[in-house]
């Protein structure tokens, strides 16, 4: 059964730094991963969505990067600002007619000025 | 462009009342689902549905129903609130499921006494 596995649970950074966060699942064989961010009371927003034969996808101050065999995904922000204070999750399909998304729950980031 | 639209937002029932959660999308997408969010357990998925034909379960299916009428909606019943149902609900879409970028709503807490 693929779980997923969010270190650190919570994390405080003071702004302007460059901060990782990672992301594990135990069964190789995915479809592919994404990562969202949840803002308090909020929904969630897809930033990245990785295909199980890519390496890394970037948007803007993001970097997601995937070692499916190691079953591994981290997220890289840099320069962060306040405004990226939230809950990142990431989630990832099976390969196979899964349909289904299997989720981390979630590193809560808190960027201090 | 609207996106996902959940209502309502917030909701408070008594033990035993029902009720529909309504979730609309513009995007023309094949995919919904609703996912319920509670502390510690991450989100789960209640029901999914492919198109106006196919709905299924998901991880947590009792004490709800769903129906896809059309392409757009999406709406998930809620027979006998009890109070393990309180929860926040989400619902998202999505072009090919898991296999594509989800886009979710904002959400709608529900509180059942």
């Amino acid at each position: 059964k693929q779980e997923v596995t969010q270190i650190p649970a919570a994390l405080s950074v003071p702004e302007g730094e460059n901060l990782v966060l990672n992301c594990s699942f135990t069964d190789s064989a995915i479809y592919n991963l994404q990562w969202f961010r949840q803002d308090p009371g909020k929904g969630l927003t897809s930033l990245l969505l990785i295909q199980s034969s890519q390496r890394e996808q970037t948007s803007g101050r993001l970097n997601a990067s995937l070692d499916k065999s190691s079953g591994r995904s981290t997220l890289y922000i840099a320069a962060s600002q306040p405004g990226d204070s939230a809950t990142y999750l990431c989630a990832v399909t099976n390969a196979g007619n899964n349909r289904k998304l299997i989720w981390g729950l979630g590193t809560s980031l808190a960027v201090n000025p | 462009n609207a996106g996902v639209t959940q209502t309502p937002k917030f909701q408070v029932l008594k033990t035993g009342q029902s009720m529909t959660l309504q979730c609309a999308q513009d995007m023309n997408h094949e995919y919904m689902s609703w996912y319920r969010q509670d502390p510690g357990m991450g989100l789960r998925l209640i029901h999914y549905s492919v198109g106006a034909v196919i709905t299924d379960q998901g991880e947590v299916p009792n004490g709800y129903n769903v129906s896809r009428s059309t392409t757009e909606d999406f709406p998930l019943r809620l027979l006998s609130a009890a109070p393990s149902q309180t929860s926040v609900y989400f619902c998202a879409s999505s072009y090919l499921g898991p296999y594509t970028e989800a886009f979710f709503g904002q959400g709608t807490r529900l509180t059942v006494v």
